[in-house]
């Protein structure tokens, strides 16, 4: 068990340009969360996946943005045109099971700034 | 909606005193509530957790009790340690809608030698 994987680590990027992440959960794990962390606060909901199927997304999520699980695996989250305002901290979680009992299992991070 | 406030941060102690990191919450229903700790450099953990009122959450020696009433979930140890340096971080996931957690904006905690 490797934990959850986020790549990259860190990304800058000038404004207008797209940017994606990818997101490596713990292999058995079935569902996959992407949050979001500016400096000074607590994650902020995104979206999750329920294996391949996109289930729920936040208002946050603009039509800039948009995630992907094809195999129920890995998952990617794209930012096209980026403005200042997507710098943030993207969080990425996984877990196994459903409420009441799950767990979640969440990576270091990718660190996006926006130049 | 859901929310969680904590207390304003951030706070530093010595070691071996007492913690206490205040949360609240505005919730319908009866949410479950967690405690998360995120490590320099690392990834939020799941610290502690209370699924009912009254329930009290505890792990490495942090304590928490669900209090409906005073809708509060406050994190409590008893002597703190250099290692329990960190932001601490009050969540809630909602009983009826779905999975989603919300947290509150996170304590850092330092503790000196």
């Amino acid at each position: 068990d490797t934990g959850v994987s986020q790549n990259p680590r860190h990304k800058i990027t000038k404004r207008g340009q797209n940017v994606t992440f990818r997101c490596d959960p713990i292999s058995e794990h079935n569902r996959l969360y992407w949050y979001r962390q500016t400096l000074g606060q607590g994650p902020e909901f995104l979206t999750y996946f329920q294996n391949e199927a996109q289930l729920e997304k936040s208002r946050l999520l603009s039509d800039r943005f948009s995630a992907e699980r094809p195999k129920g695996s890995f998952s990617t989250l794209e930012i096209q045109r980026t403005e200042q305002g997507d710098s943030a901290m993207y969080l990425c979680a996984s877990s196994e099971t459903g409420v009441p009992n799950e767990k979640l299992f969440f990576g270091s991070g990718t660190q996006l700034s926006v130049l | 909606g859901n929310s969680v406030t904590q207390m304003e941060g951030p706070v530093t102690l010595s070691e071996e005193a007492f913690l206490t990191i205040n949360c609240t919450y505005t919730a319908t229903g009866y949410p479950s509530l967690f405690w998360y700790v995120q490590y320099p450099g690392e990834g939020l953990q799941l610290l502690l957790k209370a699924t009912k009122a009254d329930d009290k959450g505890s792990n490495k020696g942090f304590e928490a009790t669900y209090r409906k009433e005073t809708t509060s979930f406050h994190l409590e140890k008893g002597s703190v340690q250099v290692s329990d340096s960190a932001v601490y971080f009050c969540a809630l996931r909602p009983e009826t809608s779905g999975s989603r957690l919300t947290f509150g904006e996170g304590t850092q905690l330092t503790v000196n030698p």
